[in-house]
């Protein structure tokens, strides 16, 4: 059973490059988002989606793009890197109600410099 | 501004004491889960109380939702080492699911 697959584990940018951080689940789940998690800050939600085509802001938005063109894929798109994007990014799939669980990827460690 | 806030940040005890972690909020959920993760990992769900007042068990954790549904608290009965971790509380608001900053707990032998 794959999950959540989110690749790459550990990236290293330096200030101003551009990546995408892949997310993608196989349990046909509608609800996608993205996390970052800082010491002390617990998960702060960057976006989330409810079904493709569909994708919203979350608590920390800025600096990151998203789409969500099928089911399976919810990619993160850092368009200029900052230090302070510097954080262990979470990916998490679910069912659309309130009261589901989410199911988290591994993370990926990523470092800007 | 943390919508939920939870208590204590830190907690390191010995092996067979008792232990409550808190998530307070001003806002009330229509949900509440409560999640573990260990270092490397994602958070996995250990439950979701729905109900204002409801109390769910899970061997040695009893998790309850408060009456008004704006905070719950996770208490532990004889701590063992395996316990150690992150434990996270989420509440599902407008579609979202947001996390408190989690409460680090060490169980020592």
């Amino acid at each position: 059973n794959a999950g959540v697959t989110q690749t790459p584990k550990f990236q290293v940018l330096k200030t101003g490059q551009s990546m995408t951080l892949q997310c993608a689940q196989d349990m046909n789940h509608e609800y996608m988002s993205w996390y970052r998690q800082d010491p002390g800050m617990g998960l702060r939600l960057i976006h989330y989606s409810v079904g493709a085509g569909i994708t919203d802001q979350g608590e920390v938005p800025n600096g990151y793009n998203v789409s969500r063109s099928t089911t399976e894929d919810f990619p993160l798109r850092l368009l200029s890197a900052a230090p302070s994007q510097t954080s262990v990014y979470f990916c998490a799939s679910g069912q659309v109600s309130y009261n589901s669980p989410l199911h988290f990827g591994n993370g990926t460690r990523l470092t800007v410099t | 501004t943390q919508l939920l806030e939870q208590s204590p940040q830190f907690l390191s005890i010995q092996e067979g004491e008792n232990l409550t972690v808190y998530c307070n909020s001003s806002s009330v959920f229509s949900s509440l889960q409560w999640y573990r993760q260990e270092p490397g990992e994602g958070p996995v769900l250990l439950v979701t109380v729905v109900t204002g007042g409801e109390v769910k068990k899970l061997k040695r954790l009893t998790f309850q939702f408060g009456d008004a549904r704006k905070d719950s608290s996770l208490h532990i009965t004889a701590a063992q080492p395996g316990d150690t971790g992150l434990y996270l509380c989420a509440g599902a608001q407008g579609g979202k699911l947001i996390f408190g900053q989690g409460t680090e707990l060490s169980v020592k032998p």
